[in-house]
C-alpha cells in the first residue's frame, strides 16, 4: 500500500519561507493516473487545498495562495514538496500531501505535520 | 470557485440514530463530483463517499451518500461510537474546494 509521508521544519520566521516535502514509498510518483496535492488545516479549523501536481510538472493552485506558492515533482526521488513564501502567523496549520487519482477526489493523506509560524 | 456550505456546524447524537448531513454548492458540481471525507482527532481524514453516491475501499455501508446538482447529503444509518467526527464535504475536478465542516459529536 502506497504511504506519504511529510517532512520540514516545524518551525518557520515570519515573512520567511516555508519548505515541505512529501515521499512517496511503495509506489511510484510518476504513474500516469495520479495527481498530488497538499492540504493544510489550521488548529482548530477546516481544511484547505493548496494545490497540486502531475508528473509531467504541471501544477495548479488555489487562487488565494497562487502568488506564494509552488509545488514541484522530483520523480528521481520519488517525491514532492511545497513552498510558499512570506509566511504570516495565518499560515500556521498542520500541513498534509495527498494521493488524487484523476476524476477523483483524495483518497491517501500522509499522517500531516505542524508548521508553525512565529518569530 | 464553488463554495460549499455544510449544516448543521454540530450534531448532537445518540449510537443507533440516523445522521443526516447536508452539504450546498454555490453553484452546480459538475458530474457531480462531490466527496465526503471523515476525519477524527489528531487523525488524517479519510475517504468515505466519492461522485456523490459511491462508498470507498472498505467504507461500511451505514454510510451512504447522495444528492445531486449543489444539494448533496451524507447520511450514517445507524451511528456507531467510531462514527462520533467532524465530516466534510470536497468539490473536485479541475480546483478543489471544502466544506467548513459538520461534528457528530455524542447527545
Amino acid at each position: 500500500q502506497l504511504q506519504l509521508q511529510e517532512s520540514g521544519p516545524g518551525l518557520v520566521k515570519p515573512s520567511e519561507t516555508l519548505s515541505l516535502t512529501c515521499a512517496v514509498s511503495d509506489g511510484s510518483i510518476s504513474s500516469s493516473i495520479y495527481h498530488w496535492g497538499w492540504i493544510r488545516q489550521p488548529p482548530g479549523k477546516g481544511l484547505e487545498w493548496i494545490g497540486s501536481g502531475y508528473y509531467t510538472g504541471s501544477t495548479y493552485y488555489t487562487p488565494s495562495l497562487k502568488s506564494r506558492a509552488t509545488i514541484s515533482i522530483d520523480t528521481s526521488k520519488n517525491q514532492f514538496s511545497l513552498k510558499l513564501s512570506s509566511v504570516t502567523a495565518t499560515d500556521t496549520a498542520v500541513y498534509y500531501c495527498a494521493r488524487q487519482l484523476s476524476g477523483r477526489p483524495f483518497d491517501l493523506w500522509g499522517r500531516g505535520t505542524l508548521v508553525t509560524v512565529s518569530s | 470557485d464553488i463554495v460549499l456550505t455544510q449544516s448543521p456546524g454540530t450534531l448532537s447524537l445518540s449510537p443507533g440514530e440516523r445522521a443526516t448531513l447536508s452539504c450546498r454548492a454555490s453553484q452546480s458540481v459538475r458530474s457531480n463530483y462531490i466527496a465526503w471525507h471523515q476525519q477524527k482527532p489528531g487523525q488524517a481524514p479519510r475517504l468515505l463517499i466519492y461522485a456523490a453516491s459511491s462508498r470507498a475501499t472498505g467504507i461500511p455501508d451505514r454510510f451512504s451518500g447522495s444528492g445531486s446538482g449543489t444539494d448533496f447529503t451524507l447520511t450514517i444509518s445507524r451511528l456507531e461510537p467510531e462514527d462520533f467526527a467532524v465530516y466534510y464535504c470536497q468539490q473536485y475536478g479541475v480546483t478543489e474546494t471544502f466544506g467548513q465542516g459538520t461534528k457528530v459529536e455524542v447527545k
